[in-house]
């Protein structure tokens, strides 16, 4: 079964950087694009990042641009986003989730539990 | 980016009773070479993240109860509940995926 597990939230202060995972497993992962979607506290779910299948094109929300960055390992089966430069609006449950298909990639069929990201001095 | 407005915020409806959601678009989601509407709907029970419930504004993913469905077209999307049960409480969200995903602001199912 599909299984999404991510990892290296925790505190920061403003200004610092924070590496995720996300450790995938009962699919390959190389197949697929996936995605980094955020949940502030009480919030919404707002799109973060997308990384095509080949790792080759990445597209990124506005909020986030420049200072958040996704990248795969297809050979660990891990998703990861190094974030830099954080700030306290950045603070927010952080979910890995996979693109339903390679052509309806934008479509969220599995999503981890989620890491826990808070910004504060 | 595309804005995805839904109606109502919140909503408390009986057990056994219909609960209807909606969703609108700022531009159609309907792809015209395909004829699908790039509209999902998302349940989020608390603590835990969101489950796809409903894909192509209107087929249910493998295992979803036939109490819930979708309908719609374009720019304006429903999703019902036909007989709400107890383990129904939770957010629920569209998402369009016919550009750059976005979602709609959340509609909270309650008990009345």
């Amino acid at each position: 079964q599909v299984q999404l597990v991510e990892s290296g939230g925790g505190v920061v202060q403003p200004g610092g950087s924070l590496r995720l995972s996300c450790a995938a497993s009962g699919f390959t992962l190389s197949s697929y694009g996936m995605h980094w979607v955020r949940q502030a506290p009480g919030k919404g779910l707002e799109w973060v990042a997308l990384i095509q299948d080949d790792g080759r094109n990445k597209y990124y929300a506005d909020s986030v641009k420049g200072r958040l960055t996704i990248s795969r390992d297809n050979s660990k089966n891990t998703l990861y986003m190094e974030m830099n430069s954080l700030r306290a609006e950045d603070t927010a449950v952080y979910y890995c989730a996979k693109g339903s298909s390679t052509i309806h990639y934008r479509l969220f069929d599995y999503w981890g539990q989620g890491t826990l990201v808070t910004v504060s001095s | 980016d595309i804005v995805m407005t839904q109606s109502p915020d919140s909503l408390a409806v009986s057990l056994g009773e219909r609960a209807t959601i909606n969703c609108k678009s700022s531009q159609s989601v309907l792809y015209s070479s395909n004829n699908k509407n790039y509209l999902a709907w998302y349940q989020q029970k608390p603590g835990q993240p969101p489950k796809l419930l409903i894909y192509w504004a209107s087929t249910r993913e493998s295992g979803v109860p036939d109490r819930f469905s979708g309908s719609g077209s374009g720019t304006d999307f429903t999703l019902t509940i036909s007989s709400l049960q107890a383990e129904d409480v939770a957010v629920y969200y569209c998402q369009q995926y016919f550009d750059t995903p976005t979602f709609g602001q959340g509609t909270r199912l309650e008990i009345k």
